[in-house]
């Protein structure tokens, strides 16, 4: 079947300008992840969804950032009034809740540039 | 607080050569799991090995197999007869179904040379 899919693939926007990015999970997969990851760094969790609700949002660095998730599946990331430091790959990822190997499936990420 | 290590920013290996890479961690917990995912340059993240924490016997997938020691907080991957195909970023992370966070660690850079 499919597998998660991120869009856009890269995304390069002004300084001060927002941006949506968007990840399609895997169908019947009820947990979703967003990740950031920074130029030769690891992996920064952002914020955690079981179905629409989200019960972690440590992660987001600003109130700048936000998220959402619709109907258990699309989810949108939105970044208001992006800064330079926000350049970055955005990774999602979703995992089934009955699955007993926690294994998470990644998308491809979409490659943030801020000029 | 639940950590991933990876001393290790970068290594190379010879093809059909053998190359470990190391992962400590830390947790509290006592019921998780452990995993290396692989990041080729294409950016997706694919799965390469897990393992139960629970489960004594180390976990192999192939050429690819790891030293689990639990009582060290250890967890390393050897990858045997590498390929050119394995070369990527590869990161250890670990999962408490507790917290149902994913901790990564910062990731080891390997290259593998013809």
């Amino acid at each position: 079947g499919a597998g998660v899919s991120q869009s856009p693939s890269n995304k390069v926007t002004e300084k001060g300008k927002d941006v949506e990015l968007r990840c399609d999970p895997i169908s019947g997969h009820t947990a979703l992840y967003w990740y950031r990851q920074s130029l030769g760094q690891g992996l920064e969790f952002l914020i955690y969804f079981q179905g629409n609700s989200a019960p972690d949002k440590s992660g987001l660095p600003s109130d700048r950032f936000s998220a959402e998730r619709t109907g258990g599946s699309v989810s949108t990331l939105t970044i208001q009034r992006t800064q330079q430091e926000d350049s970055a790959v955005y990774l999602c990822a979703s995992s089934s809740a009955g699955s007993y190997t926690y294994e998470q499936y990644f998308g491809p990420g979409t490659r943030l540039t801020v000029t | 607080a639940q950590t991933v290590t990876q001393s290790q920013p970068e290594m190379s290996v010879q093809e059909a050569e053998t190359v470990t890479l190391s992962c400590t961690y830390d947790t509290s917990e006592n019921n998780y799991y452990l995993f290396w995912y692989k990041q080729p340059p294409s950016r997706q993240m694919i799965l390469v090995i897990r393992q139960e924490a629970y489960k004594q016997q180390n976990a192999t997938e192939n050429r690819f197999s790891v030293n689990f020691q639990k009582a060290a907080k250890s967890f390393s991957l050897k990858i045997s007869d590498s390929q050119l195909g394995d070369t990527a970023m590869y990161f250890c992370a670990l999962y408490a179904p507790i917290i149902y966070k994913y901790i990564f660690g910062t990731g080891t850079r390997l290259k593998v040379l013809a």
